[in-house]
C-alpha cells in the first residue's frame, strides 16, 4: 500500500503571500488530519477532516484553512503568510476518527522570506 | 490541561543498553498514547502504542510502560542499537485524531 503522499515537499514563499499544500491519504483512509512543526513549538495540531467535513481545529488563527475531497484527499491553505509560519507541515491520514493512530507524510517544509 | 510533558530533551546510550523516555500529562480524557519515531527528513512513524487500561505493552525491543494514577508513561528501549538513533515523540489522544505531542527527545546511540 503507498503511504502518505504530500506535494510539493519545498517550498519557499514571500510574507503576504498564500500557499496551498496537497495530501493524498492511504487507499481506504478516511481522516486526514495536519500538524504544524517547528523546532520552537514542536508538533501542533492544525485540523482533522473526516469524510470531508472539519472534525476538529486547534489553536490557530484563520489564515489557515483547509478542505477535504470526496476521494479523502486534502488541502491546507495558508494566506498572508507571516515569516513565522516557516515550518514543516505534516498531513496524516487515519482509517477512522477517534482511533488516534496516525500515518505521517513526509510533509512539505514551507521557507516564508 | 493539554499539555504533554517530555524527558529527557536529549539522551546518549551506548549500544547494547537501555534507552527510557518518560512523558507525563493531565488531561484525564485522553485514551489512547502512542509514540513516534522521527528520521531526520522524514515524518514521524507509529512505533507503538498503548490504551490506559493497560499497563504494559510489549513489542519486540520496544516496551510501553502506563501508570494510569500518577498519568504518566515511558518508553524502554532494549539493546539500543545505533539504528535507533533518532527523534521520539510521546503524544496522547482524547478527540478524533487529534494527537497532543510532547516536546521529543533526541536518542543517540554510540556504537
Amino acid at each position: 500500500k503507498a503511504g502518505v503522499t504530500q506535494t510539493p515537499r519545498y517550498l519557499i514563499k514571500t510574507r503576504g503571500q498564500q500557499v496551498t499544500l496537497s495530501c493524498s491519504p492511504i487507499s481506504g483512509h478516511r481522516s486526514v488530519s495536519w500538524y504544524q512543526q517547528t523546532p520552537g513549538q514542536g508538533l501542533q495540531f492544525l485540523f482533522e477532516y473526516f469524510s470531508e467535513t472539519q472534525r476538529n481545529k486547534g489553536n490557530f488563527p484563520g489564515r489557515f484553512s483547509g478542505r477535504q475531497f470526496s476521494n479523502s484527499r486534502s488541502e491546507m491553505n495558508v494566506s498572508t503568510l507571516e515569516l513565522g509560519d516557516s515550518a514543516l507541515y505534516l498531513c496524516a491520514s487515519s482509517p477512522k476518527t477517534g482511533s488516534g493512530e496516525l500515518f505521517f507524510g513526509e510533509g512539505s517544509r514551507l521557507t516564508v522570506l | 490541561q493539554q499539555q504533554v510533558k517530555q524527558s529527557p530533551q536529549s539522551l546518549i546510550v551506548q549500544k547494547g543498553g537501555i534507552s527510557i523516555i518518560n512523558c507525563a500529562y493531565e488531561n484525564t480524557a485522553f485514551d489512547y498514547f502512542p509514540w513516534y519515531q522521527q528520521f531526520p527528513g522524514k515524518g514521524p512513524a507509529l512505533l507503538i502504542a498503548i490504551r490506559p487500561d493497560v499497563s504494559e505493552k510489549k513489542e519486540g525491543r520496544f516496551t510501553i510502560s502506563f501508570n494510569k494514577s500518577a498519568k504518566q508513561f515511558s518508553l524502554h528501549i532494549m539493546d539500543s542499537q545505533p539504528g535507533d538513533s533518532a527523534t521520539y515523540f510521546c503524544a496522547a489522544n482524547n478527540a478524533g485524531n487529534m494527537l497532543t505531542f510532547g516536546g521529543g527527545t533526541r536518542l543517540m546511540v554510540k556504537p
